[in-house]
């Protein structure tokens, strides 16, 4: 597609449930990441994939949350076990080549654990 | 710890008047800078960029300044208009093309007033 689409763009889930959602970067880009916006905060990085190489873990807040990203395209963010700080917007972007500008970001998805 | 910083939560501006939206980092390591927008239920999008070598980026209405001793940048748009009316985010990377993802500020709310 022209761009990156994230799905679902609402979800509403109880407490204690898990949870997964999917990012379609822009075809051909190698770079991908996730960011999570929770309310009256900025945009906190949470995972990185580069091509081949060893995604970048280090933002994850807690071993509930994982990530994958299957054959270099889509990726699907996990949340296992929701808790209510989970709620937030999650938001997903590509870029070409992991270069630190011409990021695209996807319109997100809102997650609101209750 | 927050390594960039938007102290300002909001900012109103009346039409045809300066904006001046502000940025403090602390990580010295920083080298490139970048200004994102984002209206409400969209995804953020670039908007200006400044490397560590320049004082000082031009694109239309809108000039990123950078002062590297005091760790501070801006944004200033001029004239502002209605369409401009958005959150904006602040962010920094240690290395331009260095496969480090892009740290955000928590954001500014400009609104500007017809």
């Amino acid at each position: 597609g022209a761009g990156v689409s994230q799905s679902p763009s609402n979800k509403v889930t109880e407490k204690g449930k898990d949870v997964e959602l999917r990012c379609d970067p822009i075809s051909g880009h190698t770079a991908l990441y996730w960011y999570r916006q929770s309310l009256g905060q900025g945009l906190e990085f949470l995972i990185y994939f580069q091509g081949n190489s060893a995604p970048d873990k280090s933002g994850l807040p807690s071993d509930r949350f994982s990530a994958e990203r299957t054959g270099g395209s889509v990726s699907t963010l996990t949340i296992q076990r929701t808790q209510q700080e989970d709620s937030a917007v999650y938001l997903c972007a590509s870029s070409p080549d992991g270069a630190s500008y011409g990021y695209t970001f996807g319109s997100g998805t809102r997650l609101t654990v209750v | 710890d927050q390594q960039v910083k938007q102290n300002s939560p909001s900012l109103s501006v009346q039409e045809g008047r300066i904006s001046i939206l502000n940025c403090d980092y602390t990580n010295s390591m920083f080298d490139y800078f970048l200004w994102y927008k984002k209206y409400p239920a969209e995804g953020p999008t670039f908007l200006i960029s400044i490397s560590s070598i320049k004082d000082k980026n031009e694109d239309g209405r809108f000039t990123v300044f950078l002062n590297k001793s005091a760790k501070h940048l801006s944004l200033h748009i001029v004239p502002s208009q209605p369409g401009d009316s958005a959150v904006y985010f602040c962010a920094a990377s240690a290395g331009l093309r260095g496969n480090t993802p892009l740290v955000f500020g928590k954001g500014t709310r400009l609104s500007v007033i017809a």
